[in-house]
C-alpha cells in the first residue's frame, strides 16, 4: 500500500499568514505516460464533510479561494493558504488514487493562532 | 445540485449486519463510479471500497474484504453497502461519494453528510 504522510499533524497559524502543509507519499503518484500527479487535497471542517479542494495535484476546484494553492510532483506534495483566514480552520487531508487501495494522509489539522 | 444521502446506520452487535444506502440526485448517476469512505470516530479518513458506474468492478479495502459486498443500482440511483460480521472496528461514520472527472484513479469530488456505524455490544 502507498502510505501517505503529512506534516505537521497540527498547525497554528496567525490570520493573513502563509500556511503550509506537506505531504509525502511512500512511492511516486506520477503516472509519467499521462504527466498527471495522482493526489488530491481535501478541507474537513469541524462536523462537516470532506470538501475537494485540488485534484491532479494542483488543478483547483471550482469555488476554491485563490488564497489556496498546491503543488509538487512524485511523491513530495504541498498545501498552501497565503493569508490564513478563520473559516480556513480544519482538518487538511491530502490522498492518492494512483493506486488501490486509495490512501489518505492522517490529516493536518488548522488552527489560528 | 449534486446530492448524495446516506442512511441505514445504527447501533448492531458484533458479529452482526448492516446495509447502507445512499440515494444520488443532481447528476447521471449511470455515468459516475462511486465510492464509501469511512471515518472513525475522532480519527482521519480511511477507503473502503468502489463500484464502476456500470456496477461491474468493484475493489475493496482489505480491512472489509469478504464482510462487505457493494452494489448499485442506476434505475434508482442508489449506492449500496451490505456488511456482515461486522466488528469494533468498522464503528465509523460512512460517507457516500462519487468520483470526479478522474474516473476509477481520480478525486472524490462530492460528498454525502455521513451516516453513523455504531458497532457494540
Amino acid at each position: 500500500d502507498i502510505v501517505m504522510t503529512q506534516s505537521p499533524d497540527s498547525l497554528a497559524v496567525s490570520l493573513g499568514e502563509r500556511a503550509t502543509i506537506n505531504c509525502t507519499s511512500s512511492e511516486s503518484v506520477l503516472y509519467t505516460s499521462k504527466n498527471k500527479n495522482y493526489l488530491a487535497w481535501y478541507q474537513q471542517k469541524s462536523g462537516q464533510t470532506p470538501k475537494l479542494l485540488f485534484s491532479w495535484a494542483s488543478t483547483r476546484e471550482s469555488g476554491v479561494p485563490d488564497r489556496f494553492s498546491a503543488s509538487g510532483s512524485g511523491t513530495d506534495f504541498t498545501l498552501t493558504i497565503n493569508g490564513l483566514q478563520a473559516e480556513d480552520v480544519a482538518v487538511y487531508y491530502c490522498q492518492q488514487y494512483y493506486a488501490i487501495p486509495f490512501t489518505f494522509g492522517g490529516g493536518t489539522k488548522m488552527e489560528i493562532k | 445540485e449534486v446530492k448524495l444521502v446516506e442512511s441505514g446506520g445504527g447501533l448492531v452487535q458484533p458479529g452482526g449486519s448492516l446495509r447502507l444506502s445512499c440515494v444520488a440526485s443532481g447528476f447521471t448517476f449511470s455515468t459516475f463510479d462511486m465510492t464509501w469512505v469511512r471515518q472513525a470516530p475522532g480519527k482521519g479518513l480511511e477507503w473502503v471500497s468502489s463500484i464502476s458506474s456500470s456496477g461491474v468492478s468493484t475493489s475493496f479495502a482489505d480491512s472489509v474484504k469478504g464482510r462487505v459486498t457493494i452494489s448499485r443500482d442506476n434505475s434508482r440511483m442508489s449506492l449500496d453497502l451490505q456488511m456482515d460480521s461486522l466488528r469494533v472496528e468498522d464503528t465509523a461514520v460512512y460517507f457516500c461519494a462519487r468520483y470526479g472527472s478522474g474516473g476509477w484513479y481520480g478525486a472524490f469530488d462530492h460528498w454525502g453528510q455521513g451516516i453513523l456505524v455504531i458497532v457494540s455490544s
